[in-house]
């Protein structure tokens, strides 16, 4: 069972719709990520929060606005998405994201979001 | 910018066998490459995790290698099994990035027929 839990699995929604993406993890870290996996394409890093602060952001459209209220919890608030905003959402953790040694990143296992 | 390269983009095997997975990189300054499994409408399982300071790591039937000089690190699957189906992703953590971002490569598919 991973430590890392998404929800919904799976989302579908309308261009003008809003909807929030829910991650939260159970393993004490501190760091937490939003990555995007669309078909065809490698990983993308979305969005880092390290200790509740944002510290990166990918240049993602403000269509995609996270969230981090404390450690263990990560949203992905969206509005008005486009059709090729369709993928998968992955969220990941890690014990801080400033540590270069023996940090690996944990991932759950993802929101597919469909936008039609 | 860091590219990941990964060969083959698909790989079909009958049980039983060894096999190898490459994975290129073209900055070799990086903190660390990580060897990741994906199973299908699933989430990334983390395999192995090599600092720049190693040259492998090993986890059961599994041996990463790292060749940092050259950019290249090698994922070995000893006595391959059906459930070894899966797709395998490498990703860089590169020096002097914010924040130690992680750069994916477009992974392996992997197929273990019996």
């Amino acid at each position: 069972e991973t430590g890392v839990t998404q929800t919904p699995r799976h989302l579908v929604m309308g261009m003008t719709n809003k909807k929030s993406l829910k991650c939260e993890q159970h393993l004490g870290h501190n760091a937490m990520y939003w990555y995007k996996q669309s078909a065809k394409k490698p990983l993308e890093l979305m969005f880092v929060y390290n200790f509740k602060e944002q510290t990166e952001n990918n240049s993602v459209p403000s269509r995609f606005s996270p969230e981090c209220p404390n450690s263990s919890h990560l949203f992905l608030h969206l509005h008005t998405l486009q059709p090729e905003d369709s993928a998968l959402y992955l969220c990941a953790s890690s014990q801080d994201a400033l540590a270069v040694v023996n940090s690996p990143l944990h991932f759950g296992n993802g929101t597919r979001l469909t936008v039609t | 910018k860091q590219e990941v390269t990964q060969i083959p983009a698909a790989l079909s095997v009958p049980e039983g066998e060894n096999l190898v997975l490459n994975c290129s990189f073209t900055d070799s300054a990086i903190y660390n490459l990580q060897w990741f499994r994906q199973d299908p409408g699933k989430g990334l399982t983390s395999l192995l995790l090599i600092q720049s300071s190693q040259r492998e790591q090993t986890s059961g039937r599994l041996n990463a290698s790292l060749d940092k000089s050259s950019g290249r690190s090698t994922l070995y699957i000893a006595a391959s099994q059906p459930g070894d189906s899966a797709t395998y992703l490498c990703a860089v953590r590169t020096r002097g990035t914010s924040y130690g971002k992680l750069t994916f490569g477009q992974g392996t598919i992997l197929t273990v027929h019996p």
